[in-house]
């Protein structure tokens, strides 16, 4: 069946470090969705990719879509406090239904 | 202002009882979601409907129920044969299938 994984699982970066987290699909995405959710919260969408090796920027972060359109990853530049959430990709497979990658929970030290 | 409106936010039941979860968004949106949020398990779909009087299984059916009457509403109902009902339950609703998905505040379930 559909699969996205994500990893890793967990990072802890010191402030001011560099973060990554990546997600695999073992089918072809039409599409993907990055979505970040503070503890506590619920998920709140930051950015879609539909393009073969689109990468599209916010500020510090960056989203790669890969050429395959099987993976994906978001970068995050001089993380800050700010920063603290886990992030889920979410893959449109070619039956219309969207799939939640495991998502990456991020901690960052002051 | 817009949004989706889960409630309650909090849900105590006793094992063996059926619980409506409600979700009502003013967005004007066709299609609405209902995920469960498991630690380490990302969101599972477990019913989506993309428009009035129609829905459809997702991932993770088994023990649940939805209706669809009006576009406004999308109540779950966490029936007594669901195995493990404790969990955190969004509900989410987008303009159409390729459209980014706004999240309700979620309902977290707790059944002794």
């Amino acid at each position: 069946g559909q699969q996205v994984m994500q990893i890793p699982q967990y990072q802890h970066v010191q402030e001011g470090e560099d973060f990554t987290t990546y997600c695999n699909s073992s089918t072809t995405l039409s599409n993907i969705q990055w979505y970040k959710q503070r503890p506590g919260g619920h998920p709140v969408f930051l950015i879609q990719l539909v393009k073969s090796g689109e990468v599209k920027k916010q500020k510090r972060l960056t989203f790669q879509f890969g050429e395959a359109k099987k993976n994906s990853s978001l970068h995050i530049t001089a993380t800050q406090t700010t920063d603290v959430g886990t992030y889920f990709c979410a893959g449109l497979n070619t039956g219309n239904q969207f799939y939640f990658g495991t998502g990456t929970s991020l901690t960052v030290i002051p | 202002d817009g949004g989706i409106t889960q409630s309650p936010k909090y849900l105590f039941r006793k094992e063996g009882q059926n619980v409506t979860l409600s979700c009502e968004q003013n967005l004007n949106h066709d299609a609405m979601y209902w995920y469960r949020q498991d630690p380490g398990q990302g969101l599972r779909l477990i019913y989506y409907s993309q428009i009035v009087n129609d829905f459809q299984k997702g991932d993770i059916a088994e023990g649940y129920s939805v209706s669809r009457e009006k576009k406004e509403s999308f109540p779950l109902t966490v029936t007594s044969a669901q195995k493990n009902p404790t969990a955190f339950y969004l509900c989410a609703s987008s303009m159409s299938d390729l459209s980014p998905l706004h999240f309700g505040n979620g309902t977290r379930l707790t059944v002794t």
